[in-house]
């Protein structure tokens, strides 16, 4: 099945920085969603992305499908944003990444 | 529109012990999706239901039953609960394009 590779693994940020996270892939996909799960657990709904490039306020992510990968971008950092990032590409059912871990500092 | 509901949000178990895990969502989805999740790791699929009246293994179902009781609700059940099942469970339902999910539940087995 496909593999799924998130980098960094662990990110630790001064509050206002920027960051992008990779995901990378094994095979080709037809859908491609991120989410983040807060320090309460709560996974959340960042964005279904199979292709281009999409932005929600701070946060943007690009996938390129040809190449198998896909950035989540976040500017201005915020204490709020962090927790675990996991991108999920899907072949049949979702494949999540081991997650990238973000904590930002204030 | 309460999204994804998962009850109960904590559960302690006795090694041997049965119990079932409640979802139910609101969107009118068709595919509804369990989840377990270990600390420091992705969610892993345990089982789904592409539609009301199917269900099909995921990644990791040994220990579990699944029961599609109508197009709302989806249910998790644990036959002889072992230390091994001590996870956070996760439900999900899609509209065929997006996944959204439930609070979780968090379940111990001792």
């Amino acid at each position: 099945g496909i593999q799924v590779e998130q980098s960094p693994p662990d990110l630790i940020l001064q509050e206002g920085a920027n960051s992008t996270l990779r995901c990378n892939f094994s095979d080709s996909v037809n859908n491609l969603q991120w989410f983040h799960q807060n320090p309460w657990g709560q996974l959340i709904n960042l964005f279904y992305i199979p292709s281009g490039t999409k932005q929600n306020g701070r946060l943007s992510a690009t996938t390129v499908a040809t190449e198998r990968y896909s950035l989540l971008y976040i500017s201005s950092s915020q204490t709020t944003d962090s927790g675990v990032y996991f991108c999920a590409p899907r072949e049949g059912k979702l494949i999540f990444g081991q997650g990238t871990e973000l904590s930002v500092k204030p | 529109n309460a999204g994804v509901t998962q009850t109960p949000k904590f559960q302690v178990l006795k090694t041997g012990q049965s119990m079932t895990l409640q979802c139910a969502q609101d969107m009118n989805h068709n595919s509804m999706y369990w989840y377990r999740q270990d600390p420091g790791m992705g969610l892993r699929l345990i089982y789904y239901s592409a539609s009301e009246g199917t269900t099909d293994k995921g990644e990791v179902p040994n220990g579990y039953n699944v029961s599609r009781l109508n197009k709302r609700e989806f249910s998790l059940r644990l036959e002889s609960a072992a230390p091994s099942q001590t996870s956070v469970y996760f439900c999900a339902s899609s509209n065929g394009v997006e996944q959204f999910f439930g609070p979780g539940t968090r379940l111990t087995v001792l």
